[in-house]
């Protein structure tokens, strides 16, 4: 497809499951970037992958979150054990040049995680 | 700390009517500053960009001017349409750690009315 693309679109999980969001970016695009959008707020950097190397996850907000990108593709935001207070929209986007601001960011249509 | 504040929060105006929407940044070092237009269930999708040295922007009905030395980005809409009904959200981007890092606003959320 043209776009970023996002699976789930939604995931209902109960407190305590892991969960695995999963963003294929467009063909060729170098960087990828996972963002938390809460109801109602911009969206917040995760974290950042420049082909397969995760350059930037200082934006994590806790060791229950990870992600890959193994083969500078398709990356996977795993959240294990999740808590209410993780309930968001998770937004992956893909740009084609370095992570410089002058690259558009192109966003996928999001995964809406809500734990009961 | 880096921060984008929009307002208003939400604006509510009538089909054919213009907006203006205001962002101020305290980011640092400043590389540039895009408006997002973000539909609902949808990932946001960029309007303009504008780096340090241009003041105004335009992409159709929505035309966005930067004041670098203020610190202050605003996001006009003439004319609006139905189809304006979202959030826009401005973005701004610094450099961090070697590479450019963004932050976003919060977002105004807009609706527009028969």
């Amino acid at each position: 497809g043209a776009g970023v693309s996002q699976s789930p679109r939604y995931k209902v999980a109960k407190r305590g499951q892991d969960v695995a969001l999963r963003c294929d970016p467009i063909s060729g695009h170098v960087s990828l970037f996972w963002y938390q959008q809460a109801l109602g707020q911009g969206p917040e950097f995760l974290t950042y992958f420049q082909n397969e190397a995760q350059l930037d996850k200082s934006g994590l907000p806790s060791d229950r979150f990870f992600a890959e990108r193994p083969e500078g593709s398709v990356s996977t935001l795993k959240i294990q054990r999740t808590q209410q207070e993780d309930s968001a929209v998770y937004l992956c986007a893909s740009s084609l040049g370095l992570a410089s601001g002058l690259y558009e960011q192109y966003f996928g249509p999001g995964t809406r995680l809500t734990v009961t | 700390k880096n921060q984008v504040e929009q307002s208003p929060q939400s604006l509510i105006i009538l089909e054919g009517k213009n907006c203006t929407l205001q962002c101020n940044y305290t980011v640092s070092p400043f590389s540039n500053l895009r408006w997002y237009k973000q539909d609902t269930g949808r990932g946001p999708v960029s309007l303009t960009i504008m780096t340090f040295s241009e003041n105004t922007k335009s992409n159709g009905r929505y035309t966005a001017t930067l004041d670098a030395d203020t610190k202050q980005s605003s996001l006009h809409i003439t004319a609006s349409q139905l189809s304006d009904s979202a959030s826009y959200i401005c973005v701004v981007s610094f450099s961090s750690g070697g590479y450019q890092k963004v932050t976003f606003g919060t977002g105004t959320k807009l609706q527009v009315i028969p």
